[in-house]
């Protein structure tokens, strides 16, 4: 039971135009959302946020849209860089946890930024 | 400075043994957790603990045991080891329980059952 899913396992930008990675998610009590961006032999490092009150949320280069009545979430890097490649996880928050920080994982998009 | 550490990094082991990962955090944070990356890709919870006490326990075999010594340490203790554990483990931590607390990884342990 896949709850969040990233169907393009990998994409491919030129350096200066934007990435766009995907992800959709299935439950509907999910009111947290977030980005965390990976490195090969390094762990998940925490990059952006959003929450389901609002549809989009921004950091420098960083911006993530929400889709509510979609199920759909997107960020976009403007302008990608090369140390921009890396795998990007989207990951999700159930409402229901109450106080606990349970994150549901998509599998990852593969960001390869060329020259 | 490794925010969140993990040792060993690799594990290569057979079917049966006993093993341990270690996972050691120095940001003062009270939560810890462990997840489990399998070959799809999947990166999924394990455990979570708060102060030393469990407070999410997912479907997890009893074969794997966490053990929290104090705060600053959660261990992953997992007994008989099979084929199907292969996969990487990450340790996280986060300041406290609130659901907006962001989790700090480490980097993991590539752990292999043959």
């Amino acid at each position: 039971d896949q709850q969040v899913k990233q169907n393009s396992p990998s994409l491919s930008v030129q350096e200066g135009r934007i990435s766009i990675l995907n992800c959709d998610y299935t439950n509907s009590m999910f009111d947290y959302f977030l980005w965390y961006k990976k490195y090969p032999a390094e762990g998940p490092t925490f990059l952006i946020s959003i929450s389901s009150i609002k549809d989009k949320n921004e950091d420098g280069r960083f911006t993530v849209f929400l889709n509510k009545s979609a199920k759909h979430l997107s960020l976009h890097i403007v302008p990608s860089q090369p140390g921009d490649s890396a795998v990007y996880f989207c990951a999700a928050r159930d409402a229901r946890t109450g106080t606990a920080s349970k994150l549901t994982f998509g599998t990852g998009t593969r960001l390869q930024v060329t020259l | 400075d490794t925010a969140v550490s993990q040792t060993p990094k690799y594990l290569v082991t057979q079917m049966g043994n006993d093993k341990s990962i270690k996972c050691e955090q120095n940001l003062g944070h009270d939560t810890m957790y462990w997840y489990k990356q399998d070959s799809k890709k999947f990166l999924k919870i394990m455990f979570s603990y708060n102060n030393k006490e469990l407070i999410i326990n997912e479907t997890v075999p009893n074969r794997f045991s966490p053990k929290s010594p104090d705060k600053a340490h959660l261990n992953l203790h997992i007994n008989s080891l099979e084929l199907g554990d292969s996969a990487v483990y990450f340790c996280a931590s986060s300041v406290e329980l609130r659901r907006t607390d962001t989790q700090y990884f480490g980097p993991g342990t590539r752990l292999t059952v043959l």
